[in-house]
């Protein structure tokens, strides 16, 4: 199975900060890498997919990137609602996989 | 609108049997592979496998082959996954998820917790 390492697991930022998020492949998977946000009471809203496609209706403050193994969403100007944890997910291979996530907090 | 609607919490005893449904509406059922995800408590997600509910298609997670069945009922365009030999290993919250371009639309996930 492909391994998808989040290495950060949490990470605190002030409002208005502009945020990276990095997710590392065992293997390359030729940019099939999508990214989740996953608020506190369970919802899962998916942001960007195939790297660097931003998803219908997700604010263009969202923003991915990456190739071969090594991928990064980036939130430009924090705002409150963006408080949440993100996932990425590979799907190179099945099964697909997920990073452990990144647990974002406000400073 | 496409919706995703899952059933209600479940508590099971440890060795029984659960099955939980995700009722899909506002798309075509039948077009669209249907998956599930795992979320233990405090924990990440966890890819279980998929149906193609057009002809009943799956594939599985290895680790989850023998653990979880799915199933679609194309008349009520309802899917179902039913996980069996219960431990607590198998608490957690249960996703159904719809892919486009990633899995862009996803139920509220059911509860499931092993306990005697």
């Amino acid at each position: 199975d492909i391994q998808m390492t989040q290495t950060t697991s949490s990470l605190s930022a002030s409002l208005g900060d502009r945020v990276t998020i990095s997710c590392s492949a065992s293997q390359g998977i030729s940019n099939y890498l999508n990214w989740y946000q996953q608020k506190q009471d369970g919802t899962v809203k998916l942001l960007i997919y195939y790297t660097s496609s931003v998803q219908l209706g997700v604010p263009s403050r969202f923003s991915g990137s990456g190739s071969g193994t090594d991928y990064s969403l980036t939130i430009s100007n924090l705002e409150p609602e963006d408080i949440a944890t993100y996932y990425c997910q590979q799907y190179s291979k099945l099964p697909w996989t997920f990073g452990g996530g990144t647990k974002l907090e406000i400073k | 609108e496409v919706q995703l609607q899952q059933s209600g919490t479940v508590l099971a005893r440890p060795g029984a049997s659960v099955k939980m449904s995700c009722k899909a509406s506002g798309y075509t059922f039948t077009s669209y592979w249907m998956h599930w995800v795992k979320q233990r408590p405090g924990q990440g997600l966890e890819w279980i496998g998929t149906i193609y509910p057009g002809n009943s298609d799956t594939s599985y997670n290895q680790k989850f082959k023998g653990k979880a069945k799915l199933t679609a009922v194309t008349s009520t365009s309802t899917a179902y996954m039913e996980l069996s030999s219960l431990t607590n290993e198998d608490s957690a919250v249960y996703y159904c998820t719809r892919e486009k371009r990633g899995f862009a639309y996803w139920g509220q996930g059911t509860l499931v917790t092993v306990s005697t």
